[in-house]
Parts: C-alpha cells; structure tokens; sequence
C-alpha cells in the first residue's frame, strides 16, 4: 500500500520558536491535506495542497507542497501555546487517503 | 448543521461480540470514511464510501463490514471483536469541488468512539 512519512514524531519547542513538520512520499500524490488534532480530540482541517510547487499562508501557518508532488512541508512561526496538538498530513490517491504518523508538538510557556 | 456524529463515545466488548458503530453526518456530503487511530500509527483507512450503495475496502479492512444505504448513514459493524481491535474509531465525511488543478475534498470528522476489547 501507499506510505506517508512524517518527520518528526516529537516536538518540543518554546514558546516564541518556530516548528517545522514534514511529510514524504514514495510516489506522486494528487494533492496533501494537513490536520490537527488537540489532545482528546479529533482531526480538524487546515489546508489543502494541490499544484506543484505550491505554497499557501494561513497567519502564522505556512503550507508547501514539493515540486514533484513527493513532499510537503508545514513551518508554523513563533508558536504559541495554541499551537500544541498533533499535526497530520494526509496524501490522496485515487479515492483514498494515507494519513502520516504526525507530529506532536508541545509548547513550552 | 450537527455535522458528524458518531454513537456511542465509548464502548468495552468481550473478545468474539460483535457491535455497530454509527456514523451519520447532516452535509449531504457523497464521500464517507472510517479511520482506526493507534499510538504511533496515526490514521489508518478502514473503509470508505463514494456514494449511497457503494462502498469499497481501504488499508485495513480485514475484521469490519460497511453499508451505505442512504447519503447520511455510513455504519461500522465488528463481525467477532479481538483484542487488536481496540483503537479510537472516527467516521469522516467530504464533499468534492471540482477544480481546474485537481478535486479539493475537507474531509470533517466526527468526535470518535474509543473501543476497547478485553
């Protein structure tokens, strides 16, 4: 089957640093879908990615999507104490989805 | 909108019962999925559904049978439990638009159900 891998598992950061996540595939995806997920919840969407090469910003959350459409990428500035949660990415093929592993972050105050 | 719901929230078996899960969602939306998430693994496609009276095996199928027979209902049955079947268990539904540079498909997901088989 397809894999998704993400990188890294954990993250802790403090607060005011950057966070960088980041997602690999082994064959070209149709487009990436990025989640996040607080702890006892569930997935929530953020984005969606689909051209080659591109990039999208949603305030301090900034998505790219790799040239090849192998990779993706998603680099939060300064987080904040609300950033905390895990964060997935979701690749598509055909009428299915592969989540990655996530990345959970912590904050540090 | 109540979105996605998902009955019950949590639920103990007995290795060998079997159970339903429910999924409903109120978007009118074609696409439904059901997901299994275990530490480490993140989300995992059990089964999924393009349509009332379609539905089709995702990543992880083996032990969980699917129906659809209306837009709104998408139920998860667990034929005989086993013990690797304790997960937390959410039903996702999406619409599609249709876009020039491909399909965009938010897929919403419902609060979950926390099964554990003893």
């Amino acid at each position: 089957g397809q894999q998704v891998m993400q990188i890294p598992q954990y993250q802790h950061v403090q607060e005011g640093e950057d966070f960088t996540t980041y997602c690999n595939s082994s064959t070209t995806l149709s487009n990436i879908q990025w989640y996040k997920q607080r702890p006892g919840g569930h997935p929530v969407f953020l984005i969606q990615l689909v051209k080659s090469g591109e990039v999208k910003k949603q305030k301090r959350l900034t998505f790219q999507f790799g040239e090849a459409k192998k990779n993706s990428s998603l680099h939060i500035t300064a987080s904040q104490t609300t950033d905390v949660g895990t964060y997935f990415c979701a690749g598509r093929w055909g009428n299915q989805f592969y989540f990655g592993t996530g990345t959970s972050l912590t904050v540090i105050p | 909108n109540a979105g996605v719901t998902q009955t019950p929230k949590f639920q103990v078996l007995k290795t060998g019962q079997s159970m339903t899960l429910q999924c409903a969602q109120d978007m009118n939306h074609e696409y439904m999925s059901w997901y299994r998430q275990d530490p480490g693994m993140g989300l995992r496609l059990i089964h999924y559904s393009v349509g009332a009276g379609i539905t089709d095996q995702g990543e992880v199928p083996n032990g969980y049978n699917v129906s659809r027979s209306t837009t709104e209902d998408f139920p998860l049955r667990l034929l005989s439990a086993a013990p690797s079947q304790t997960s937390v268990y959410f039903c996702a539904s999406s619409y599609t638009l249709r876009g020039g540079a491909g399909d965009y498909n938010e897929q919403f997901f419902g609060p979950g159900t926390r099964l554990t088989v003893l």
